[in-house]
């Protein structure tokens, strides 16, 4: 599985938009990108995933460049709920090898909302 | 409808004892995978079940098993246990076998503590 970097840590007020970028230079071909939020005690819980360009859902963007070498998940407007640990995952997720998920969780960036 | 749910939450027990953990994935979801976090990491992958079948396993030791249900609940075991096995021992599960199609969902986790 690819490799990612994320920054450790990251400060922001409410109402801000945040953007966290991930590296993953070498992403492959069959590989997707996932984000996870995890809080304090409890388990990840799945953000947004995608392969190129842009997807958004109801709480984030994912931005994926033509080269996918990196992505940046945008949380526009975060509130103190938002802090938490966000990982930045890269794998093709068993989808075309058949061998099921096995999810590479990086240490992720803590994200601190402060007022 | 209920989430994937992990018992016990919180145990404690003694180096060279024995520790059974136990999930419950979300109705008609087939795959189970554990995950084990450290203190300040990520989730490592441990195991992936689909259809009471060991679909993957990670990079650890022997003392680690587990197994799958019919009903697609999961037990986790680890034998002879260790202080570095002191974690959050996470559970997922998903509705297929490759998370492309679809998302992991993780319990809240055993908190696991060896003395």
């Amino acid at each position: 599985l690819a490799k990612t970097t994320q920054p450790i840590s990251m400060d922001s007020y409410e109402g801000q938009e945040v953007n966290i970028t991930c590296s993953h230079n070498n992403i492959a071909t069959n590989d997707y990108i996932t984000w996870y939020q995890q809080f304090p005690s409890q388990g990840p819980r799945f953000i947004i995933q995608g392969y190129k360009t842009k997807v958004t859902n109801e709480v984030a963007s994912l931005f994926i460049p033509a080269d996918r070498k990196s992505s940046t998940l945008s949380l526009p407007r975060v509130s103190l709920s938002d802090t938490a640990v966000y990982y930045c995952l890269v794998g093709d997720m068993g989808r075309l090898t058949g061998g099921g998920n096995k999810l590479t969780f990086g240490t992720g960036t803590q994200l601190k909302v402060e007022l | 409808d209920a989430g994937v749910t992990q018992s016990p939450t919180h145990l404690i027990k003694t180096r060279g004892q024995q520790v059974t953990l136990r999930c419950s994935p979300i109705s008609g979801h087939k795959s189970v995978s554990w995950y084990q976090q450290v203190l300040g990491q990520g989730p490592q992958f441990i195991f992936q079940y689909y259809e009471k079948e060991e679909r993957g396993r990670g990079n650890f030791p022997d003392r680690f098993s587990a197994r799958q249900f019919p009903n697609y609940s999961s037990e986790l075991n680890v034998n002879a246990l260790l202080l570095g096995d002191s974690a959050l021992y996470l559970c997922a599960s998903s509705l297929v076998l490759s998370v492309n199609t679809g998302e992991l969902f993780f319990g809240e986790g055993s908190r696991l503590s060896v003395l």
